[in-house]
């Protein structure tokens, strides 16, 4: 069955470093999604994917966040400036229509 | 902001023991309702989902749920629980206009042998 996979499953970086998380959906979805769950709270929407662009974004998704499918198979979170909160795990999603979401293993983000 | 609840967020119950978990939405509109599982180690999983239709929803490894429109619930059921059943176990729903998903905080399902 295919799925989504995410690299790295683990992500160390210093505060102020830009980090780049890498997806890649499954092939025939047309969806792409980014969410993020900071130890103990929920997980929280961060931004919608669609024909190129953003669809849709939550107010977590400023400035110093960006989306990106550089090719036909991957598709990647950008932070630019990461702070001490960005640490957390970060699930990319992909959907063949607008319904049902199928969720990577994640990338554990760690911000020192 | 539309918003999913989850209560008992640590349930520990013995193999066999029935399961409920329950889910709640704060929305009035169309809403399509999830239940996401979370095996130790492993990416969420889709246990089942409601867009339409029949309230009372199979999805897999034996388990139910059923939309209640009137409640403003979407509890997950299951009548005989097992050890592989231990998982952390996610309510999320879309509201109409937007896809993305609002979630609970998850129930983390501890069953003893």
């Amino acid at each position: 069955e295919p799925e989504v996979t995410q690299t790295p499953s683990h992500q160390v970086t210093q505060m102020g470093q830009e980090v780049i998380l890498r997806c890649v959906p499954i092939s025939n979805h047309l969806y792409f999604y980014w969410y993020r769950q900071i130890l103990g709270q929920k997980v929280e929407f961060l931004v919608s994917f669609y024909n190129n662009e953003i669809s849709e974004k939550s107010e977590i998704f400023d400035d110093q966040f960006s989306v990106e499918r550089p090719d036909g198979s991957n598709f990647t979170l950008k932070i630019r400036s990461t702070k001490l909160e960005d640490s957390a795990m970060y699930f990319c999603a992909s959907s063949e229509e607008a319904d049902t979401q199928y969720f990577g293993p994640g990338t554990r983000l760690t911000v020192l | 902001a539309q918003s999913v609840s989850q209560h008992n967020h640590h349930v520990i119950l013995s193999e066999a023991a029935s399961l409920e978990l329950g889910c709640n939405y704060s929305y009035g509109g169309t809403v399509n309702l999830f239940w996401y599982v979370q095996y130790p180690g492993q990416h969420l999983q889709l246990l089942l989902k409601y867009f339409s239709g029949d309230p009372l929803v199979k999805g897999i490894k034996g388990f139910e749920a059923e939309f209640i429109k009137s409640k403003f619930s979407f509890n997950l059921r299951k009548p005989s629980v097992q050890w592989s059943d231990t998982a952390e176990y996610f309510c999320a729903s879309t509201f109409y206009g937007n896809n993305r998903l609002a979630f609970g905080k998850g129930n983390q399902v501890v069953v003893i042998p």
